[in-house]
């Protein structure tokens, strides 16, 4: 089942501009992390923040957690068209030892 | 490293055959992971393994499924009978004990059943 759910499911934006997508969730969590697929491939790893964290940077990525609230959310700065992709966000839950549960993604597509 | 490697990327097979799976993960993780991905319900967790040993397999949808580890390099996961209802992206993923960082994921083979 997934553990996630994202918000919205679908972004489009102009290149140059911020791209936000948002995640919540429903159990307490280790920590949440966000990946990204672009199309017909693979999920690649993009950052992770522990539950005991607020706010992460990394590059043009910055996340938030508001364990409170059981929602995240992944900000891209000055987005590029090679940023177009699908975001899933995944919580690994307190005590389920190791198993990611991802949420339903947001399809991001950045226009030239 | 070569990353997390699948093969095949593309099966296509008939009602009733039997189709296997196979992923090498990364040298010296001691996680491994199957994924299931469709359109409707997104991806799911079928099976995992730790030092070679299944240790939650309750994402398995049925007894047609079954996925073995005999060794830290590799790893299968067989359908016996394959439905259409099988169709879907089948993803492995590894990752190693008290790493930071999160699961590294194979290319995916994508199993079409006729």
């Amino acid at each position: 089942s997934q553990q996630g759910e994202e918000d919205p499911q679908a972004l489009s934006i102009q290149e140059g501009e911020n791209a936000t997508m948002n995640c919540s969730y429903k159990t307490s969590i280790n920590n949440l992390q966000w990946y990204r697929q672009n199309s017909g491939r693979g999920l690649v790893h993009l950052i992770l923040i522990r539950s005991n964290e607020r706010e992460k940077h990394s590059g043009r990525l910055r996340v938030t957690l508001d364990t409170s609230k059981k929602s995240s959310s992944l900000l891209i700065t000055a987005s590029r068209a090679a940023d177009t992709a699908s975001y899933f966000c995944a919580t690994d839950r307190s005590g389920s030892a190791r198993q990611l549960t991802f949420g339903s993604g947001t399809q991001l597509t950045v226009l030239p | 490293d070569a990353g997390v490697i699948q093969s095949p990327r593309h099966e296509v097979t008939e009602m009733g055959q039997e189709v296997t799976l196979r992923c090498k993960p990364i040298s010296g993780h001691d996680y491994l992971f199957w994924y299931r991905q469709t359109m409707m319900r997104g991806l799911e967790l079928l099976i995992y393994f730790n030092n070679n040993v299944p240790i939650d397999d309750s994402g398995m949808p049925e007894d047609r499924f079954s996925a073995k580890m005999p060794n830290a390099s590799f790893s299968t996961l067989k359908i016996q009978p394959s439905e259409p209802r099988d169709s879907a992206v089948y993803f492995c993923a590894s990752n190693r004990q008290g790493a930071t960082g999160g699961y590294t994921f194979g290319s995916g083979t994508r199993l079409t059943v006729v």
